[in-house]
């Protein structure tokens, strides 16, 4: 079964940039595609970003698009969530998942164990 | 964008209850939406999708209907294992937006 480990979390300051990474194990990475959730502490779920396994299609919630960039290395089997200019409310475990059968459309079945962002002067 | 709308925010039940979710779309979704469960300090869990299908090996006592704006996911005969936070998401479009979620916790 696959598995994903995040990594690259960590204490940022206000404006600060922080890249996130997310490697699976297993084969066929690039028939999946990914995406990134978030939890702030004490909060829900929020979606942040998605990416197809191609790489050709992506997408972003209002409060990250423009400030976070999505990518995969096919090659590495990972998946990364670049944050620049980020503020207090990025402050979160950030989860990278996969789609249920590669799909958009079928929700998210494999999980990271998460890596957290905090950010604050 | 697509607003979820996920009552009630918490809930108290004893084991062997039934307990129902609901969850709704701001604009139709068809049938694509999820349910999940996720337990303190770990990742959110996938147990059904496009509204009913439950996921290989979620027990049955688990169960989603609807469809367009209006959903609902059930627990039937709660287990001391069923306690833990739910959570729908819409993935008809992105972004694929989450409930706010429930907690249900031992009454």
């Amino acid at each position: 079964e696959i598995q994903l480990l995040e990594s690259g979390g960590g204490l940022v300051q206000p404006g600060g940039s922080l890249r996130l990474s997310c490697t699976a194990s297993g084969s066929a990475f690039n028939t999946y595609a990914m995406t990134w959730v978030r939890q702030g502490p004490g909060k829900g779920l929020e979606w942040v970003s998605e990416m197809s396994g191609s790489g050709g299609r992506t997408g972003y919630a209002d409060s990250v698009k423009g400030r976070f960039t999505i990518s995969r290395d096919n090659s590495k089997n990972t998946l990364y969530l670049q944050m620049s200019s980020l503020r207090a409310e990025d402050t979160a475990t950030y989860y990278c998942a996969q789609y249920f059968q590669g799909s958009f459309y079928y929700g998210m079945d494999v999980w990271g164990q998460g890596t957290t962002v905090t950010v604050s002067s | 964008d697509m607003q979820m709308t996920q009552s009630p925010s918490s809930l108290s039940a004893s084991v062997g209850d039934r307990v129902a979710i609901t969850c709704r779309a701001s604009q139709s979704i068809s049938n694509y939406l999820n349910w999940y469960q996720q337990k303190p300090g770990k990742a959110p869990k996938l147990l059904i999708y496009e509204a009913s299908r439950l996921r290989s090996g979620v027990p049955s006592r688990f169960s989603g209907s609807g469809s367009g704006t209006d959903f609902t996911f059930t627990i039937t005969g709660l287990q001391p294992d069923d306690f833990a936070t739910y959570y729908c998401q819409q993935s008809s479009s992105a972004p694929r937006t989450f409930g706010q979620g429930t907690r249900v916790d031992i009454k």
